[in-house]
């Protein structure tokens, strides 16, 4: 399974659009590529979840380019409560489901 | 969306003892469920995948006997901690897929934070 590359942290402020990039240069051609949001002391929540091109959900924008080997997490204007740990996974279901979690981005908003 | 419970969500035991983490799925069946295990400051590491009506499969460096799951119902998953140690304080957390929902999303519970003393 495609180990999963991410920035350790990042910063922002308020009202800006923050993406994050996710390198996995090892993904097979029947794996998805999933993100999650984590805030201290709670479980993941899911994001949102892309297989190519652009998917756009009512909190984000995945960006995965032709060759898959890299996705981007796109959150427009975001806020003090987006503060948190994000997680990009690449999910294989043949033979079994599979995922492992990355080391994740640390996201801090700032106001 | 569909929602995992864990009870409890924190417990602190005396060194040696054995602690059970249960983990529902309130509103859908799940026939598999994962446990992970997070330490402060560190990522989500996969324990083992717990499968209904059969043994879980335990990952690599896991102790099977350490960590016994059992999972005896399409919404029951639990995992004890036997003879539990101060390294084995952690935040464990599950979750499941929802059969029903198109995506790969997993749906994760609250967390259960392991003290041991």
């Amino acid at each position: 399974l495609a180990k999963t590359t991410q920035p350790i942290s990042m910063d922002s402020y308020e009202g800006q659009e923050v993406n994050i990039t996710c390198s996995h240069n090892n993904i097979a051609t029947n794996d998805y590529i999933t993100w999650y949001q984590q805030f201290p002391s709670q479980g993941p929540r899911f994001i949102i979840q892309g297989y190519k091109t652009k998917v756009t959900n009512e909190v984000a924008s995945l960006f995965i380019p032709a060759d898959r080997k890299s996705s981007t997490l796109s959150l427009p204007r975001v806020s003090l409560s987006d503060t948190a740990v994000y997680y990009c996974l690449v999910v294989r279901d043949t033979g079994g489901f599979k995922t492992i979690f990355g080391a994740g981005t640390r996201l801090f908003v700032k106001a | 969306g569909a929602v995992v419970s864990q009870h409890p969500s924190r417990v602190i035991c005396k060194s040696g003892t054995s602690v059970k983490i249960e983990c529902r799925s309130l509103d859908f069946q799940a026939t598999t469920m994962f446990w992970y295990r997070q330490f402060p400051k560190q990522s989500l590491m996969l324990m083992a995948t717990s499968n209904e009506g059969s043994k879980a499969t335990y990952e690599q460096g896991v102790e099977k006997d350490k960590f016994l799951i059992n999972h005896a119902s399409l919404t029951l998953s639990t995992l004890t901690v036997t003879s539990a140690h101060p390294e084995d304080s952690s935040f464990y957390i599950c979750s499941a897929r929802d059969p029903r929902t198109p995506t790969y999303e997993q749906y994760f519970g609250p967390g259960t934070r392991l003290t041991v003393t």
